[in-house]
């Protein structure tokens, strides 16, 4: 168990629809991370929180967007999905200093149907 | 930008067998980390190994080590003893060590399976 939770673990939607996807990082983590893995693209970096504020923006589609709240969880939302954007999305938290490992929650599969 | 690239998409070895993944990487910075990470069947990201790129001497987590060329910008993980349950996707990684930017850039993987 990595210490990083993500819900719900499995998500099926329809075409065009929203949905959200929540990460609690590891209890001192500061850093929470987004990826996508498809089997067309990858494992590709989305974007980075840390402590609320966005740091880094990678190949996230304007369609999607991220929110790092006081508590620190961090939710991913996806809107106007299309038949693409199934993948698996995983979060990940690190602490940003000397030892910056991250570590990945389980992953959340998205299937647009 | 970094890059990595890893280009065995599949390996096989035998139980007890040695086996070497390879991978190699771009970048115009000075110091970094790179990681393996091993992804099962099951789908989770497990971290295998780290090397920051400052320190010369070769990491190592048990069966695990690597083999960390700086010059020639490669980083291959060697794995000993193979057993079962390290059939997994290997990915090896890059990230910056200055900043707090510190996203991964992954290469596209390496499936090993482990024969018995």
């Amino acid at each position: 168990d990595s210490g990083v939770t993500q819900t719900p673990k499995h998500l099926i939607t329809a075409t065009g629809q929203r949905v959200t996807l929540r990460c609690s990082p590891r209890s001192g983590d500061l850093s929470v991370y987004w990826y996508q893995q498809s089997l067309d693209q990858g494992l590709q970096f989305l974007i980075q929180y840390y402590n609320g504020e966005e740091r880094a923006k990678g190949n996230i589609l304007e369609r999607f967007s991220a929110q790092q709240f006081p508590d620190l969880h961090s939710e991913l939302n996806l809107s106007s999905l299309e038949l693409g954007d199934s993948a698996l999305y995983f979060c990940a938290s690190s602490v940003v200093g000397a030892r910056s490992e991250a570590f990945f929650g389980q992953g959340t599969r998205l299937t647009v149907v | 930008a970094q890059t990595v690239t890893q280009s065995q998409p599949e390996m096989s070895v035998q139980e007890a067998e040695t086996v070497t993944l390879s991978c190699t990487y771009d970048t115009s910075e000075n110091n970094y980390y790179l990681f393996w990470y091993k992804q099962p069947p099951s789908r989770q990201m497990i971290l295998v190994i780290r090397q920051e790129a400052y320190k010369q001497q070769n990491a190592t987590e048990n069966r695990f080590s690597v083999n960390f060329q700086k010059a020639a910008k490669s980083f291959s993980l060697k794995i000993s003893d193979s057993q079962l349950g390290d059939t997994a996707m290997y990915f090896c990684a890059f990230m910056k060590s200055s900043g707090s930017a510190r996203q991964l850039t992954f290469g596209s993987g390496t499936q090993l399976t482990v024969l018995p």
